[in-house]
């Protein structure tokens, strides 16, 4: 029943890994999104998908690397961690039409230490 | 550049009774979405509102209730008979038409709701 997915809900690692996380969507949506929501609980676009096709990069560090397999999924890869890197990743999908309302999953709380 | 302010971090109300919070946007677009998104400790993010901006009339769904000014920019969010349910951040957030359009979101408001 769950319409956006992400897993792991939870993530601790150690600086200098690289990790993924991944999202699933069965609405039926042609967009989805990545944000990051800060310490301060401040949200920010980091990329957007069309049709598996990357139409938004918001100045995201080339560490954070963004994969399509087909349009229901929306990975997010992340190389060589940094302690920066501490958020929660919100997963979000949307209808390819004008009226934009974003379905978000529950989120991925990244602790990098 | 799209910028979405809400000048409250934190507000408070007593259950049943009224609270609005405020928000202000800037754009130069006249054709755009204005959405009210609630976070509760749970951090799901859901979507409580949604005004069209070529819609002069307000949205209303149930409890919640905007006052949308266009030429003032500004979408308030008011809430009816508050419930301790309803405690969580608001955010305010702001959306162009069109493909893939990313949502801009306000700083957020810490709602509490007490006895």
């Amino acid at each position: 029943d769950t319409a956006v997915s992400q897993t792991p809900k939870y993530l601790v690692t150690q600086m200098g890994n690289d990790k993924s996380i991944k999202c699933e969507q069965n609405l039926g949506h042609d967009t989805m999104y990545w944000y990051k929501q800060d310490s301060k609980k401040f949200l920010k676009i980091m990329f957007s998908y069309n049709n598996k096709e990357l139409i938004i990069n918001e100045t995201v560090p080339n560490r954070f690397s963004p994969k399509s397999p087909d349009k229901a999924h929306l990975n997010l890869h992340i190389n060589s961690l940094e302690l920066g890197d501490s958020a929660v990743y919100f997963c979000a999908s949307s209808q390819n039409t004008g009226n934009t309302e974003a379905f978000f999953g529950q989120g991925t709380r990244l602790t990098v230490v | 550049a799209q910028t979405v302010t809400q000048s409250q971090p934190e507000m408070s109300v007593q259950e049943a009774e009224t609270v609005t919070l405020s928000c202000t946007y800037d754009t130069s677009e006249s054709d755009y979405y204005l959405f009210w998104y609630k976070q509760p400790p749970s951090r799901q993010m859901i979507l409580v509102i949604r005004q069209e901006a070529y819609k002069q009339q307000n949205a209303t769904e149930n409890r919640f209730s905007v006052n949308f000014q266009k030429a003032a920019k500004s979408f308030s969010l008011k809430i009816s008979d508050s419930q301790l349910g309803d405690a969580a951040m608001y955010f305010c957030a702001y959306s162009l038409t069109g493909t893939a359009s990313k949502l801009t979101f306000g700083t957020g408001t810490r709602l509490q709701v007490t006895l």
